[in-house]
C-alpha cells in the first residue's frame, strides 16, 4: 500500500521561512506525481495552493512556493504569518485516477 | 463565480445507505473531471473516488469500492454518490472537488457530513 508522508507538525516564527515535505513510501517523488499542496483550517474546505510541483493557484501569495527538493516534494513559507497557522495536505497522483494524500502537517506560527 | 454544494447527508445507521449530490454552478460541468474527497473527524483528507467528464471512467479507493458508486449527470448540472453498506469508518465530512487536467483540485464544496452510527 502507497503511503504519502508528511511531518505530522512544524513551528515557525512570524516572519521565518519553513519547509514542509511530502515523502512516498515506494520511492522518490517526482514531478510525474503532479504533487499539490492544499491549506485547510478546522471547520473550512481545503484551499487550493501550489498544483504540478510548483504552479501557484490563483490568489495564493508568492510566499508560498512548491518544488522537489531531494527524493520529496516540498512546500516553502518564506515570511511566515500568524493566518498561515494551517494543517497542509500534499496529495500525489498515481495515475488511473488515483490519488494519495499525505497524512498532513500542522503548522503552528509562534 | 465557481460553486459546488454538497447535499444529502446525515445520520444513518452501519449498514445503511445514503446517496450524496453535488451541484455545480458558475461552469460547464461536462469539461471537467470530478471527485469526492472525505475527512473523518479530527483526521486528514482522503481520495474517495474519482470520475471523467464523460462518466466512462470512474476510481475508487480500496476502503470503499464496491459498496460507492460516483455517477454525474451533466445536464443537470449534478453529481452522486451512491453510499451503501456504510460502516462506522465511513464518518465523515463529504467534500467534491473540480479536478483540472494537470491532477488537482481548483474548487471545493463546503462539504456535508455523513454519521454512521447505531
Amino acid at each position: 500500500q502507497t503511503v504519502v508522508t508528511q511531518e505530522p507538525s512544524f513551528s515557525v516564527s512570524p516572519g521565518g521561512t519553513v519547509t514542509l515535505t511530502c515523502g512516498l513510501s515506494t520511492g522518490s517523488v517526482s514531478t510525474s506525481y503532479y504533487p499539490s499542496w492544499y491549506q485547510q483550517t478546522p471547520g473550512q474546505a481545503p484551499r487550493t495552493l501550489i498544483y504540478s510541483t510548483n504552479a501557484r493557484s490563483s490568489g495564493v501569495p508568492d510566499r508560498f512556493s512548491g518544488s522537489i527538493l531531494g527524493n520529496k516534494a516540498a512546500l516553502t513559507i518564506t515570511g511566515a504569518q500568524a493566518d498561515d497557522e494551517s494543517d497542509y495536505y500534499c496529495v500525489l497522483y498515481m495515475g488511473n485516477g488515483i490519488w494519495v494524500f499525505g497524512g498532513g502537517t500542522k503548522l503552528t506560527v509562534l | 463565480e465557481v460553486q459546488l454544494v454538497e447535499s444529502g447527508g446525515g445520520l444513518v445507521q452501519p449498514g445503511g445507505s445514503l446517496r450524496l449530490s453535488c451541484a455545480a454552478s458558475g461552469f460547464a460541468l461536462s469539461h471537467y473531471f470530478m471527485a469526492w474527497v472525505r475527512q473523518a473527524p479530527g483526521k486528514g483528507l482522503e481520495w474517495v473516488s474519482f470520475i471523467n467528464s464523460g462518466g466512462s471512467a470512474i476510481y475508487y479507493a480500496d476502503s470503499v469500492k464496491g459498496r460507492f458508486t460516483f455517477s454525474r449527470d451533466n445536464a443537470k448540472n449534478s453529481l452522486y454518490l451512491q453510499m451503501n453498506s456504510l460502516r462506522d469508518e465511513d464518518t465523515a465530512v463529504y467534500y467534491c472537488a473540480r479536478i483540472r487536467s494537470t491532477y488537482y483540485s481548483d474548487y471545493w464544496g463546503q462539504g456535508i457530513l455523513v454519521i454512521v452510527s447505531s
